[in-house]
């Protein structure tokens, strides 16, 4: 089953524009990944925080953890083409320590037109 | 490329063949995880290991599924007797034990079951 809900579905936006997407999840974490998928191919680790993180930034991305919502949200800034793909939150629970099974979200497919 | 190589890419086959899929993982990564996706879906996990022990299966994995990691390097995963419903893309990934948790993907292996 899939843990977290991923808002919006699908987001297409001009090049230069940014991109925010959103996750939500179920259960305590040790921390919360964000990955991308071209089309049919394999997933990209782009970055992870840990539950006692806040915010975390990775060159264009921004990623923010609300623990006590259960949120968590990925910001593009100054989007590319080449940022068109599907982006997945996945969430490591707090069953043991770091390094579990992800539990994935459906994904925001992201269209990023010239 | 993230180190993690996947064969075959893709795979047709013909319900009731038994398929086998091979991942190998970074080499120094002592944890292997399965998981599946279909269409317009986030992966869902399958199983993992560490080293050569399966730590945990998930209820997706019915009795026509069985994964090995025999010397605690590459695995294998083998559906027995193939049904239309396994047609997805099965996605290998590895990881350190003792790191914060990020998972490095392979391309997949994108089955069709006819």
């Amino acid at each position: 089953s899939q843990q977290g809900e991923e808002d919006p579905q699908a987001l297409s936006i001009q090049e230069g524009e940014n991109a925010t997407m959103n996750c939500s999840y179920k259960t305590s974490i040790n921390n919360l990944q964000w990955y991308r998928q071209n089309s049919g191919r394999g997933l990209v680790h782009l970055i992870l925080i840990r539950s006692n993180e806040r915010e975390k930034h990775s060159g264009r991305l921004r990623v923010t953890l609300d623990t006590s919502k259960k949120s968590s949200s990925l910001l593009i800034t100054a989007s590319r083409a080449a940022d068109t793909a599907s982006y997945f939150c996945a969430t490591d629970a707090q069953i043991k320590a770091a390094g579990n099974k992800l539990t994935f979200g459906g994904g925001t497919r992201v269209l990023v037109k010239p | 490329d993230t180190g993690v190589s996947q064969d075959p890419r893709h795979k047709i086959t013909k319900r009731g063949q038994n398929v086998t899929f091979r991942c190998d993982p970074i080499s120094e990564h002592n944890r292997l995880y399965w998981y599946r996706q279909t269409l317009g879906q986030g992966p869902e996990f399958l199983t993992y290991f560490q080293n050569e022990a399966q730590l945990e299966k998930s209820r997706l994995l019915s009795d026509r599924f069985s994964a090995e990691r025999p010397k605690g390097s590459f695995s294998t995963l083998e559906i027995q007797r193939t049904e239309q419903g396994d047609s997805a893309m099965y996605l290998c990934a590895s990881s350190l034990a003792l790191g914060r948790g990020e998972q490095f993907f392979g391309p997949g292996t994108r089955l069709t079951v006819l």
